[in-house]
């Protein structure tokens, strides 16, 4: 079955250390995006590729690096500069950027940082 | 700039319809609807394209006024499986070939029997 993955579903973290949020799809999708999603606030982009090896930073970079080197996987780090790193992260693919072309999600990982 | 959807949330009975709104103050060239169920990831409804288009998913339809920069969804003959938080995400073109969508707060629907 063609879907996206997310590892792992709860992730806990000391504050001050880095976190690399899994991202997987086996769809063929070009495009590959990373969003975070917090109580009442809807879902903010954080980070998206068109292409592999290239991507953008969205609405809310800071704090977040990705890397894109291969068309199936679009890892997410959260970095110790992140100043409020709790909250749900959903990674999503689409056959290419922009419109007609759906966002197909993952389950998403939960993380906290204490 | 996040679209603004509104209602925050509404409850409606088995059969009952409801209005939601999406309200950008960008020009838009489409708009994208999402339903996330409780604990789940969003799941696809449809899309609008610029032009002033109506469409439809079983008893759930929209319209999309590019004019006023707006969409709205309507829920028909409501069911149970309709309960959810709905999503619009806006789309305009920023640079070639460049597009990212803007999501709203969500719309939380919760529909009971």
């Amino acid at each position: 079955d063609g879907g996206i993955t997310q590892s792992p579903k709860y992730l806990f973290r000391k504050e001050g250390q880095n976190v690399t949020l899994s991202c997987e799809q086996n769809l063929n999708h070009d495009a590959m995006y990373w969003y975070r999603q917090d109580p009442g606030q809807g879902l903010r982009l954080i980070y998206y590729s068109q292409i592999v090896n290239d991507f953008q930073k969205g609405d809310i970079a800071e704090g977040y690096s990705v890397s894109r080197e291969k068309k199936e996987s679009f890892p997410l780090t959260v970095t110790s500069a992140q100043k409020n790193p709790t909250a749900f992260y959903l990674c999503a693919s689409s056959i290419s950027g922009g419109s007609p072309y759906e966002q197909y999600f993952g389950p998403g990982t939960r993380l906290t940082v204490t | 700039q996040q679209p603004v959807q509104s209602p925050q949330a509404v409850i409606l009975r088995e059969g009952e319809d409801a209005v939601i709104n999406c309200s950008s103050s960008k020009a838009l060239y489409s708009v994208h609807w999402y339903r996330q169920k409780h604990g789940e990831a969003p799941v696809f409804l449809m899309i609008l394209l610029k032009g002033g288009e109506q469409k439809g998913h079983e008893k759930i339809s929209a319209s999309f006024n590019e004019k006023k920069q707006q969409s709205s969804l309507y829920l028909t003959a409501s069911q149970l499986s309709y309960s959810g938080t709905y999503f619009c995400g806006t789309e305009k073109k920023e640079g070639y070939n460049d597009y990212k969508l803007s999501f709203g707060a969500g719309t939380t629907v919760t529909v009971r029997a």
